[in-house]
């Protein structure tokens, strides 16, 4: 299972920022959280990850609470196109595969 | 910029038959996996490979899954005896080390 959690569902207004939580309380000191979306049923898209520090790249920015139980990406002005589901995973330094949960379908509104 | 390419994107079969999904990893990258979608529902991780061979599978990849890198580029799934419950969309990915993946488009497989 998911080693996560995730709202199912956020709306949020076209240049706005969005701020999608992610919950896990689990994670252990090597793991990574990565942040994903999928839209509509194309493959996932990487989008940013961080072990404990914040992190910022050119499509949004991810902050970690100090205790790291949990994480909030920010989409800082979001567009019609970033509406798509945004998955949260915790993903062990040198594992090999990526355990999906449901993920949190954002939608973006005009 | 570099990318994973997956063919067919669409891919109709009868149920018992074979079929290869094919990949395109990214160029320098050493990890590669295939995942699946079913319809509604969660991405699900099938297997990973590194050199040469399968690094990890999950319970889904069973007997009559298998994986291959028959060259230096193309990266394949085969499914001996497709069952109706395989209909999914399949997504290859790869990492240059165990890092973020990069997935492909995917190929939607119908299995009639």
């Amino acid at each position: 299972d998911a080693k996560t959690t995730q709202p199912p569902s956020m709306d949020c207004a076209e240049g706005r920022a969005a701020n999608l939580p992610c919950n896990h309380s689990t994670i252990s000191g090597n793991e990574y959280v990565y942040w994903y979306r999928q839209i509509h049923s194309q493959g996932p898209q990487y989008i940013i990850h961080g072990l404990k520090n914040n992190e910022t790249n050119e499509m949004a920015s991810l902050i970690i609470t100090e205790d790291r139980k949990s994480s909030t990406l920010i989409l800082p002005h979001a567009t019609l196109r970033d509406t798509a589901v945004y998955y949260c995973i915790a993903d062990t330094s040198g594992t090999y595969k990526y355990i999906f949960g449901t993920g949190t379908r954002l939608k973006v509104l005009a | 910029e570099p990318e994973v390419t997956q063919t067919p994107s669409h891919q109709v079969t009868q149920m018992g038959q074979e079929v290869i999904l094919r990949c395109v990893p990214i160029s320098n990258h050493l990890y590669f996996y295939w995942y699946r979608q079913i319809l509604g529902q969660k991405v699900e991780f099938l297997v990973s490979f590194y050199n040469n061979e399968i690094s990890e599978k999950s319970e889904i990849f069973d007997d009559q899954f298998s994986v291959e890198r028959p060259d230096g580029s193309n990266f394949t799934l085969k499914i001996r005896s497709t069952k109706l419950e395989d209909s999914a969309m399949y997504f290859c990915a790869s990492s240059a080390i165990l890092d973020e993946q990069f997935f492909g488009p995917g190929t939607r497989l119908t299995v009639l």
